[in-house]
């Protein structure tokens, strides 16, 4: 069974600085996404980006990018120059291609420090 | 354009009670997702439709949790009888079809408290 794990409950990090949240999957199919997804205390879950695991190239978009490791299978967020907004709970998940469902990691609650 | 609506945003009722949520998905997205998360968790996908048909319900306690998206766009979780486990926030999700890296898009959720 595919599973996803996130080992922080809770990170913090000051203002302009660069924090990394982690995320580890166990998976056998070769074919899957990785998403990362925010959720602010209004509840909406967010799109932060996402990661097709047949491409090499980390992701990026904007100040947050991830680092991809397909064979370790981690799939780690940067988040740069951090802002205010950005705190949150930030929950890493995986789906398998064609399957449309999605798994959820637990979840890293995310604190930035003025 | 809209994002998809919830409601109520908060629900409180006593165990053994009643409950219903109603969701709106993003116009045009044929696949429409429940979840249940409850507080210190990820959430869990409760049921999945693609159009007004089930795909996957494997983890919908059906005892008591039914759904129903009847014309294939709004949907509705019900739950009878709710019991304190129930105590959880209910998202609702929809994205397009046909390929598995298309985001889903969430709702706000309606936070059900049991007394």
């Amino acid at each position: 069974a595919q599973t996803v794990t996130q080992s922080q409950p809770e990170m913090s990090v000051q203002e302009a600085e660069t924090v990394t949240l982690s995320c580890t999957y166990d998976t056998s199919e070769s074919d899957y996404y990785l998403f990362w997804y925010k959720q602010p205390p209004s509840r909406q879950m967010i799109l932060v980006i996402r990661q097709e695991a047949y491409k090499q190239q980390n992701a990026t978009e904007n100040r947050f990018s991830v680092n991809f490791q397909k064979a370790a299978k981690s799939f780690s967020l940067k988040i740069s120059d951090s802002q205010l907004g950005d705190a949150a709970m930030y929950f890493c998940a995986y789906t398998a291609s064609g399957t449309y469902k999605y798994i959820f990691g637990t979840g890293t609650r995310l604190k930035v420090l003025a | 354009e809209a994002g998809v609506a919830q409601s109520p945003r908060y629900k409180i009722i006593e165990k053994r009670q009643s409950v219903a949520f109603w969701c709106n998905p993003i116009s045009g997205h044929a696949t429409l997702y429940w979840y249940q998360q409850i507080l210190g968790q990820g959430p869990k996908l409760l049921i999945q439709f693609q159009n007004n048909g089930v795909v996957d319900d494997s983890q919908l306690p059906k005892d008591r949790f039914s759904a129903e998206r009847l014309k294939g766009v709004d949907s509705t979780l019900k739950i009878q009888p709710a019991k304190l486990e129930d105590s959880a926030v209910y998202l609702c999700a929809s994205s397009q079809v046909g390929n598995s890296n298309q985001p889903q898009h969430f709702g706000d959720g309606t936070r059900l408290s049991i007394l």
